[in-house]
C-alpha cells in the first residue's frame, strides 16, 4: 500500500511564524503536490515537484514556497503565516510511466492549519 | 478555461436509498476521469478512473459513467450506508503535463 504521511493531522501557529509542514512517501514516485482545500473552493494547487529540487508552481503559490531535497520528502513553508491561510493543506503523490492514463494519486491525511 | 462542476452541492439521503453525483467538465484535451471520497478530516481516497474510451466502471456499490462526448460523467451509490456520508469529488487529469482539475465536490449524509 502507497503511504503518505504528514507531519501533524492539527497546527496552530500565529500570525507572522515561519511553518514547515512535511510530506513522506514511501513509494518511490516521482510527482508530489501541495493542495489546500477550504470550504465550498475544493482543492488548489499550491506547488508540485516531478523531481528532487525541482518545483513548479500550482494555482495559488503566493505566500507559499516548497523544498523538495529528497525523492520521498516534499515540504510547504509559509515563511510569514497570515490569517487566511488557516486551511487544510493535502500532500499528494502521482505514480508515473510510460502510460499516463492511469497514474494514480495518493494523498495524506491532510494538516489542518489555524492562524491566530 | 478548464473547469470541473459537481451538483448538487450538498444532498441527503436516507439508509438503503440509491442516489446519483453529476459532474460536467470543460478540461480540453482530456486523459481521464477520477471519482474520489473524502471521509470528514481525511485526505481523498480514488474510487473509479475512467479514460475517455470507458462508458462505466464499477467498485463495490459505487458505479461511475463517463460520456465523454457530452463531458459528463455520474457516480451512482445503490444501496447506500451510514459510511458513505462524505464528500465526494470528481477530478479530471488533462493531457498537458497530466494536470488535474478538481470539482468542489458533493457533500452526501446518508441518515439511518
Amino acid at each position: 500500500d502507497v503511504k503518505v504521511t504528514q507531519s501533524s493531522r492539527y497546527l496552530v501557529k500565529r500570525t507572522g511564524e515561519k511553518v514547515f509542514l512535511e510530506c513522506v512517501q514511501d513509494m518511490d514516485h516521482e510527482n508530489m503536490f501541495w493542495y489546500r482545500q477550504d470550504p465550498g473552493l475544493g482543492l488548489r494547487l499550491i506547488y508540485f515537484s516531478y523531481d528532487v529540487k525541482m518545483k513548479e508552481k500550482g494555482d495559488i503559490p503566493e505566500g507559499y514556497s516548497v523544498s523538495r531535497e529528497k525523492k520521498e520528502r516534499f515540504s510547504l513553508i509559509l515563511e510569514s503565516a497570515s490569517t487566511n491561510q488557516t486551511s487544510m493543506y493535502l500532500c499528494a503523490t502521482l505514480t508515473s510511466g510510460s502510460s499516463s492514463s492511469y497514474n494514480e494519486q495518493f494523498f495524506g491525511p491532510g494538516t489542518r492549519l489555524t492562524v491566530l | 478555461k478548464n473547469q470541473v462542476e459537481q451538483s448538487p452541492q450538498s444532498l441527503i439521503i436516507l439508509e438503503g436509498k440509491n442516489c446519483t453525483l453529476q459532474c460536467n467538465y470543460t478540461v480540453s484535451p482530456f486523459s481521464n476521469l477520477r471519482w474520489y471520497k473524502q471521509d470528514t478530516g481525511r485526505g481523498p481516497v480514488s474510487l473509479t478512473i475512467m479514460t475517455f474510451s470507458e462508458n462505466t466502471k464499477s467498485n463495490g456499490r459505487y458505479t461511475a459513467t463517463l460520456d465523454a462526448d457530452t463531458k459528463q460523467s455520474s457516480l451512482h451509490i445503490t444501496a447506500s450506508q451510514l459510511s458513505d456520508s462524505a464528500s465526494y469529488i470528481c477530478v479530471v487529469v488533462g493531457s498537458t503535463l497530466g494536470r488535474l482539475y478538481f470539482g468542489r465536490g458533493t457533500q452526501l449524509t446518508v441518515w439511518p
